[in-house]
């Protein structure tokens, strides 16, 4: 099993451009997820998946669209990039164990985005 | 809404035993987990506590009061390796993380 990818690592726009950060699992897992870590900031969650077709908003969602249409895709859309977005961005799997909430995420490697 | 406090460094010595707390706000609690992540790396899992009391895992264990709203993570016989970031995180569907503890394992 490949895990949790993500895609590209490394990124670099320019204000007002859009792209598109890939994520993938072939675990199975139902839940995912993205967030974002600034420095002193931990993980804020912007958005998030309990299934195909289903999805909310976390901590700090705006800026961001997401969509799920597969239950191994969660691709996270930046509309109009701002420097404010510069972060690195991790997107994270999981599923219920045994009727309990998701106690383990697997996390992808991170996607580095410099907004310039 | 959501909400987890925990400190943001914390220095030990090899071989020593550290402690991690974390204090949390939530509507609904579903269980606090715990996480390290090197480096800026990708975060991995360390434990979880749905319950009440002890769960341990090695030379690390983990605590939680749901009365107090408040857990731990232990860390025993410290190695440099353990030098790390710390987080814990709560939530049912939108899981919330602590800002992160800096452990800084010093010879």
């Amino acid at each position: 099993n490949a895990g949790v990818t993500q895609t590209p690592k490394f990124q670099v726009l320019k204000t007002g451009q859009s792209m598109t950060l890939q994520c993938a699992q072939d675990m199975n897992h139902e839940y995912m997820s993205w967030y974002r870590q600034d420095p002193g900031m931990g993980l804020r969650l912007i958005h998030y998946s309990v299934g195909a077709g289903i999805t909310d908003q976390g901590e700090v969602p705006n800026g961001y669209n997401v969509s799920r249409s597969t239950t191994e895709d969660f691709p996270l859309r930046l509309l109009s990039a701002a420097p404010s977005q510069t972060s690195v961005y991790f997107c994270a799997s999981s599923t219920r164990v045994d009727g309990r909430s998701y106690n383990e995420q697997f996390f992808g490697p991170g996607t580095r985005l410099t907004v310039l | 809404g959501q909400s987890l406090e925990q400190p943001s460094e914390v220095t030990a010595v090899e071989g020593a035993i550290v402690q991690i707390n974390c204090t949390y706000q939530t509507s609904g609690f579903y269980g606090l987990s715990w996480y390290q992540q090197h480096d800026g790396g990708a975060p991995t899992f360390l434990s979880y506590n749905g319950l009440d009391g002890l769960e341990e895992t090695g030379r690390f264990s983990s605590f939680l009061s749901r009365s107090d709203s408040y857990g731990y993570l232990l860390l025993q016989e410290l190695q440099m390796k353990d030098s790390a970031s710390y987080f814990c995180r709560c939530g049912g569907g939108k899981l919330i993380f602590g800002q992160g503890t800096e452990l800084s394992v010093k010879p």
